[in-house]
């Protein structure tokens, strides 16, 4: 079992969409959460950290649930912009960051 | 502020060959990393150094040997290139205050 997965996709949506991911994680011990952007043939840039409490940026929502080992990315309102791989990335400390393989989205006008 | 810059961009070598990518951020993190990503794979940690003078492997160090030059700059060595190393291999920066990693453009190998 990979220690990140996320379902790779693709996810084809219409702008104006709602469109969720999903994450799962291996080990309870995980202490720091966070989801990447990377464009094609670019190098993954920082979207957000998730927090227990779950954060908001915008349009876009991220939640953890340690119990159930997962973590999700919600995009309200999708762009054509929006269209990225999305990198679930959990560190377990000691420099020890997994990245997960992403999700492709392709938002469409 | 140019962040992390890598150099080359892209690099062709032959079976046995050797080379060195270079990595350099001027952002002043303590602690700075070498990726490789293949399709469908994400993200693997070649080795890592958490402050100037300390290196450590990562997922999968075998092939490949670092140094960490100074506060700013840690380079990654292939000394006898495979087709097994045909990948991009990226480059990264992070202090420990926030974890967050900040990542140079790539570069791209490919191993004939």
């Amino acid at each position: 079992r990979k220690e990140v997965e996320q379902d790779p996709g693709p996810f084809n949506v219409p702008e104006g969409a709602t469109v969720a991911f999903n994450c799962t994680y291996s080990n309870s011990a995980s202490q720091s959460f966070f989801w990447y952007r990377q464009d094609c043939r670019k190098e993954p840039k920082l979207l957000m950290s998730v927090y227990s409490s779950g954060n908001e940026d915008g349009r876009f929502t991220a939640q953890l649930n340690r119990a159930s080992q997962y973590i999700s990315l919600l995009i309200r309102d999708s762009k054509l912009s929006d269209s990225a791989t999305y990198l679930c990335v959990v560190d377990t400390g000691g420099f020890k960051t997994i990245f997960g393989a992403g999700t492709r989205l392709f938002v469409k006008a | 502020n140019a962040g992390v810059t890598q150099t080359p961009k892209f690099q062709v070598l032959k079976t046995g060959q050797s080379m060195t990518l270079q990595c350099a951020q001027d952002m002043n993190h303590n602690s700075m990393y070498w990726y490789r990503q293949d399709p469908g794979m994400g993200l693997r940690l070649i080795y890592y150094s958490a402050s100037e003078g300390t290196t450590d492997k990562g997922e999968v160090p075998n092939g490949y040997n670092v140094s960490r030059l100074n506060k700013r700059e840690f380079s990654l060595r292939l000394e006898s290139a495979a087709p097994s190393q045909t990948s991009v291999y990226f480059c990264a920066s992070s202090d420990y205050q926030t974890d967050t990693q900040y990542f140079g453009p790539g570069t791209r190998l490919t191993v004939l």
